[in-house]
């Protein structure tokens, strides 16, 4: 079993759905981050957090550390969210340990 | 203007080949990574320099050696290519935000052994 588990791995959706993706771990950390990867295959770190919640345009991402568990939310999703979002920790110093992702596909 | 640039984009090479990979990062960061993402899309970490100096070793074939000649640049050699080294392989480099690693990605070299 990996130590970071995304769940669903694959979501679709219509345009203007609330997506939620999930992510468990099972190890300590140090910080918890929420990685973008495009269709063209760049990938974007777009949350980096140890705790609480943390607001960026229509995404949002929480962190329960008693629970070991992460959120990404986006709000009123678009196409151009399609992507494959991927949970990502700080294990020590700098070593992270990557979950599996999740493909998101929203269709207009 | 790229944060983090390497090059090439695409390597398409033999088995029993050597090829190298270049990273450079022009954000002042201290720390640079290399990770390998295989066919499912699954990223793991292979090495991280910090200034100049080899931190992280996962457990990586010896045919790999990362070369840093300053704390902008760490390449990756790979010596006699095996089919199984078929991935996408990304640099990074990031900065201490106390909390964690701030991480800034490079667009990615997908490499093929055929």
């Amino acid at each position: 079993k990996n130590e970071v588990e995304q769940s669903p791995q694959n979501l679709t959706a219509q345009e203007g759905e609330f997506i939620t993706i999930n992510c468990s771990y099972s190890v300590g950390i140090s910080a918890l981050h929420w990685l973008q990867q495009h269709p063209g295959g760049g990938i974007v770190s777009l949350f980096m957090l140890s705790s609480g919640k943390k607001k960026h345009g229509r995404l949002i991402a929480t962190i329960n550390i008693q629970e070991k568990h992460s959120s990404l939310h986006i709000t009123a999703s678009h196409p151009r969210d399609s992507a494959v979002y991927i949970c990502a920790v700080t294990q020590g110093a700098q070593k992270l340990v990557f979950g599996q992702g999740t493909r998101l596909t929203i269709n207009p | 203007d790229t944060a983090v640039s390497q090059t090439p984009k695409y390597l398409v090479t033999q088995m029993g080949n050597d090829k190298s990979i270049k990273c450079e990062q022009n954000l002042g960061h201290d720390t640079m990574y290399w990770y390998k993402q295989d066919s499912k899309k699954f990223l793991k970490i292979m090495f991280s320099y910090n200034n100049k100096e080899l931190i992280i070793n996962e457990t990586v074939p010896n045919r790999f050696s990362p070369k840093s000649p300053d704390k902008a640049h760490l390449n990756l050699h790979i010596n006699s290519l095996e089919l199984g080294d078929s991935a996408v392989y990304f640099c990074a480099s990031s900065f201490s935000t106390g909390r964690g690693e701030k991480l800034f990605f490079g667009s990615g070299t997908q490499l093929s052994v055929l």
